[in-house]
């Protein structure tokens, strides 16, 4: 089991440049969530996904973040145009649906660190 | 809408003395509640889950969380902390039949282990 995969894991672009982020579930997991960590505001929910189909993306701050999951083994998140307040750990997790969902665990990639000048 | 509030960002205790690590959860079912630990410039890794079998819930690396309806607490303790136990802990929470399935963190506690 390799875990999720996030790439990049460091990311530095200047304001107004298209960044995408990129993760890998661990196979066999049926939920995808992406997580924004930064001091001020902690770990934040962005989006997350049940069998590719996006069920919840309140999170999202605004129309400049999408994401994606074009299937089961592949999600994307991006910003267009970035700005410097974006900068942050943005967090790829994945989850399997063991009897009860309620009680399955997150399993979270290593992170990209975003920082946009 | 279910929440959690981690008393104290940053703990800090001697190596060998108890560790206490505070959560409260706000929620009006019962819900199931986490403990997650990240260690620098890595992800969080998963400690312990309650899941209303058993009030006292023993996790990884000797870390343990008793749930508490009456408090509405979950706080982590482990009997004697070590170096390697620095890092930063945070304690999650979700409920069922909430309309989402998403898993709501606390701000963090950081752990310093002073030798």
């Amino acid at each position: 089991d390799a875990g999720v995969i996030q790439s990049p894991r460091h990311e530095v672009t200047e304001m107004g440049q298209e960044v995408t982020l990129r993760c890998k579930p661990i196979s066999g997991h049926d939920y995808l969530f992406w997580y924004r960590q930064t001091m001020m505001r902690g770990l934040e929910l962005l989006i997350y996904f049940n069998n590719n189909v996006p069920i919840d993306d309140s999170g999202m701050p605004e129309d400049r973040f999408s994401a994606k999951m074009p299937n089961a083994s592949f999600s994307t998140l991006k910003i267009q145009p970035s700005e410097p307040r974006d900068s942050a750990v943005y967090f790829c997790a994945s989850s399997p649906r063991q009897g009860s969902t309620y009680n399955s665990p997150l399993h979270f990639g290593n992170g990209t660190r975003l920082t946009v000048t | 809408a279910q929440s959690v509030t981690q008393l104290g960002s940053h703990v800090s205790v001697s190596e060998g003395a108890l560790v206490l690590l505070r959560c409260n959860y706000s929620s009006s079912v019962p819900p199931y509640l986490f403990w997650y630990v990240q260690y620098p410039n890595q992800g969080l890794q998963l400690l312990l889950k309650y899941t209303s079998a058993a009030t006292l819930v023993k996790g990884i690396n000797g870390f343990e969380a008793e749930f508490k309806k009456s408090e509405t607490s979950f706080h982590l303790t482990k009997p004697s902390a070590h170096m390697s136990d620095a890092a930063e802990y945070f304690c999650a929470v979700r409920v069922s039949g909430a309309g989402s399935y998403q898993l709501t963190f606390g701000k963090g506690t950081k752990l310093s282990v002073i030798p």
